[in-house]
């Protein structure tokens, strides 16, 4: 199957402070991707869907100014926290949809586990 | 509307005793279905999926899962479980004319004792 990378694969950042989270599809080209929240043993909650080359929709409840994503190329996403804050702490997610023969089929990335201090 | 419902939110087997992780969706149309596994700190990874080909599905590490379209039901069986199957199992419901949003269940936790 394909492969989705996210990087880094934990972080620890002060209060305050920015992070940037990457998801890269190695083997394939996303038009889509998606970024998920998951508290501890909860599911997944989608924040939003990202879209090559144009701007990201939000779920409800997630603020766009908090959670910037960009989706710049067919290949890599970031989600970027921005002035972190210890409520922030959190296992984030990001998949790609698949294509060709994977086509419907989502690829997860290995998770970003984010600590706020 | 449309949901998902993983039943048991813990299921706890032994060692080389079948597992049955249920899992029931309710939509008005006809919907693919997936099983992914996520181990501790880790991401998803698929075990399965049903897209309106064969019924019952055959997916890795021996599990498989049959959609009874009657009970709404895509559960999801091994006949013997290993110690390595000890994870979290999310069922998924996309439906057709959105492929951009997937419905998560919302997990079994899967503890196997030696």
């Amino acid at each position: 199957g394909a492969v989705v990378s996210q990087h880094p694969s934990r972080v620890i950042c002060k209060s305050g402070t920015s992070v940037k989270i990457e998801c890269r599809s190695l083997d394939f080209q996303a038009t889509t991707m998606f970024w998920y929240r998951q508290f501890p043993k909860q599911s997944l909650m989608l924040m939003a869907t990202s879209n090559e080359g144009s701007k990201a929709t939000y779920e409800q409840g997630v603020e766009k100014d908090k959670f910037l994503i960009n989706h710049a190329s067919l290949t890599l996403s970031t989600l970027t926290v921005t002035s972190a804050h210890p409520e922030d702490s959190s296992f984030y997610i990001c998949s790609a949809r698949g294509t060709g023969k994977n086509t419907g089929e989502l690829f997860f990335g290995e998770g970003s586990r984010l600590t706020v201090l | 509307a449309q949901s998902v419902t993983q039943l048991d939110s813990h299921v706890s087997v032994s060692e080389g005793t079948p597992v049955l992780l249920r899992c029931n969706y309710s939509s008005s149309y006809s919907p693919s279905l997936f099983w992914y596994v996520q181990h501790p700190n880790k991401g998803l990874q698929l075990l399965l999926k049903y897209t309106s080909a064969a019924t019952l599905v055959k997916g890795i590490n021996g599990f498989e899962a049959e959609f009874k379209k009657s009970e709404t039901s895509f559960h999801l069986t091994k006949p013997s479980a290993h110690m390595s199957d000890a994870a979290e199992y999310f069922c998924v419901v996309v439906l057709p004319h959105n492929f951009n949003k997937f419905y998560f269940g919302s997990g079994t936790k899967l503890n196997v004792k030696p």
